[in-house]
């Protein structure tokens, strides 16, 4: 069995400040852990994904996660936001290929003051 | 195709109606995944096939869904006799055979009225 807790339904932040996104996992395999994105209207976008290879994961347009095992966190982060990253975040674990789909948690709506 | 592509984009109908969606996956990919997205939630995992295989109907909600992938690309998902609870966003998504890494479609929302 897996799952994602999404520990911010909302975060607010002001344009040029860092983002952070909580996410907390569980899962009784050794999981792949991913971060989606979801604009208004549009379709999920792979943000990145965790594989075991580095516990710091570099994805697209400046974001980043890093994988704690000890704590079974995938925290999603940038150092600087921009406009353009208003949108709906994803948090999503899987395990055994992907054979159990994902799953996802509840996603973080992330709100960016001018 | 380059991308994963869902028809129609928008489906209304009437409760009591069957709909039958449809999903064309990444040429190239093996594996391919149904999920529902109810309003404000994360999606939820339905069902998947390997080529036409389909392992996993596990997350269907009930007999009245069913998914078909007869000569492993194309795909549809039917729901028979809607109801209003079965409005949601459906979302179908592809993998490259053994990877995990999934690749999503824009959805078709639906409304039972």
């Amino acid at each position: 069995a897996q799952s994602v807790t999404q520990l911010d339904s909302h975060v607010s932040v002001s344009e040029g400040t860092p983002v952070l996104l909580r996410c907390n996992y569980s899962s009784s395999y050794s999981p792949s852990l991913f971060w989606y994105v979801q604009h208004p209207n549009k379709g999920l976008q792979l943000l990145l994904k965790y594989t075991s290879a580095a516990t710091l994961v570099k994805g697209i347009n400046g974001f980043e996660a890093e994988f704690k095992k000890s704590e079974t966190s995938f925290h999603l982060t940038k150092p600087s936001a921009h406009m353009s990253d208003a949108a709906e975040y994803f948090c999503v674990v899987t395990a055994r290929g992907g054979a159990d789909g994902l799953t996802f948690g509840k996603g973080t709506h992330l709100i960016i003051q001018p | 195709g380059a991308g994963v592509s869902q028809s129609p984009r928008y489906k209304v109908t009437k409760r009591g109606q069957d709909v039958t969606l449809r999903c064309d996956p990444i040429s190239s990919h093996a594996t391919l995944y149904w999920y529902q997205q109810a309003l404000g939630q994360g999606p939820e995992f339905l069902t998947y096939f390997n080529y036409e295989a389909q392992p996993d109907k596990s997350g269907l909600p009930s007999d009245r869904f069913s998914a078909e992938r007869p000569e492993g690309s194309i795909s549809t998902l039917t729901i028979q006799r809607t109801e209003q609870r079965d409005s949601a966003m459906y979302r179908c998504a592809s993998s490259l055979a053994g990877t995990d890494t999934q690749y999503f479609g824009p959805g078709t929302r639906l409304t039972v009225l």
